[in-house]
């Protein structure tokens, strides 16, 4: 079956360090989304791709970074992670064909100390 | 300005009963999509049910239905027959543009609890 995963599942790191999260989805879907959760805001927007070679910034995109060099995979960087940046973080992917539903990974909870 | 607007930050319901998600939304783009998901206390998203602007009927899943009223901007999510495994956090999302173009937005939640 096809799916979206991302890793770790849980990360604890320090301020001003450099972290990267993982995402990987086998649908084969173009569109490929980082959004954080915090409590009050629901999920805002972080970037976006729409294929390879191809990202966006999203509402919320100070301090982090994307790359999408294949179809499978959009890793979400962090420069320098902040305590502001302490969140769940989910992918998603969908279709670039209208009327479908996007497709999340279980979340990674990042704690930065 | 919002986009998606959820303005109950809780619902209580019992168990056996209907509860109505309040959900109401802002674009200028004649295309675009509403889609509801669940979030359980385990944390993953799930996705209940999708509404096409051009959609002329509401659409349905199981127990699961989107009361969409267009001229209002309203995409409501009636759960009808409540059960104590729908206690979850709600969201409602929008998606707008076309294809290769398109982002999905969000809402803040309903938490909902369902109660014996």
């Amino acid at each position: 079956d096809a799916e979206i995963t991302q890793s770790p599942r849980h990360k604890i790191t320090e301020t001003g360090r450099q972290v990267t999260l993982a995402c990987h989805q086998t649908w084969n879907h173009n569109n490929m989304f980082w959004y954080r959760q915090d409590l009050g805001h629901g999920l805002r927007l972080i970037h976006y791709s729409y294929g390879v070679q191809d990202t966006n910034k999203g509402e919320v995109s100070d301090g982090y970074s994307v790359s999408r060099s294949n179809t499978e995979d959009l890793p979400l960087t962090l420069e320098s992670a902040a305590s502001s940046q302490t969140s769940v973080y989910f992918c998603a992917s969908s279709s670039d064909r209208g009327g479908t539903e996007a497709f999340f990974g279980q979340g990674t909870r990042l704690t930065v100390v | 300005a919002q986009k998606i607007t959820q303005t109950q930050p809780g619902m209580f319901v019992q168990e056996k009963e209907a509860v109505t998600l309040d959900c109401t939304y802002d674009t200028s783009d004649p295309s675009y999509g509403l889609f509801w998901y669940k979030q359980p206390s385990s944390g993953e998203m799930i996705f209940l049910i999708y509404q096409g602007s051009y959609d002329q009927q509401n659409a349905t899943e199981g127990r699961y239905s989107l009361n969409f009223q267009k001229a209002r901007k309203s995409a409501n999510l009636v759960i009808s027959a409540s059960q104590l495994g729908d206690s979850a956090m709600y969201f409602c999302a929008m998606r707008e543009g076309h294809g290769n173009t398109d982002k999905l937005i969000f809402g803040t939640g309903t938490r909902l609890q369902v109660f014996p």
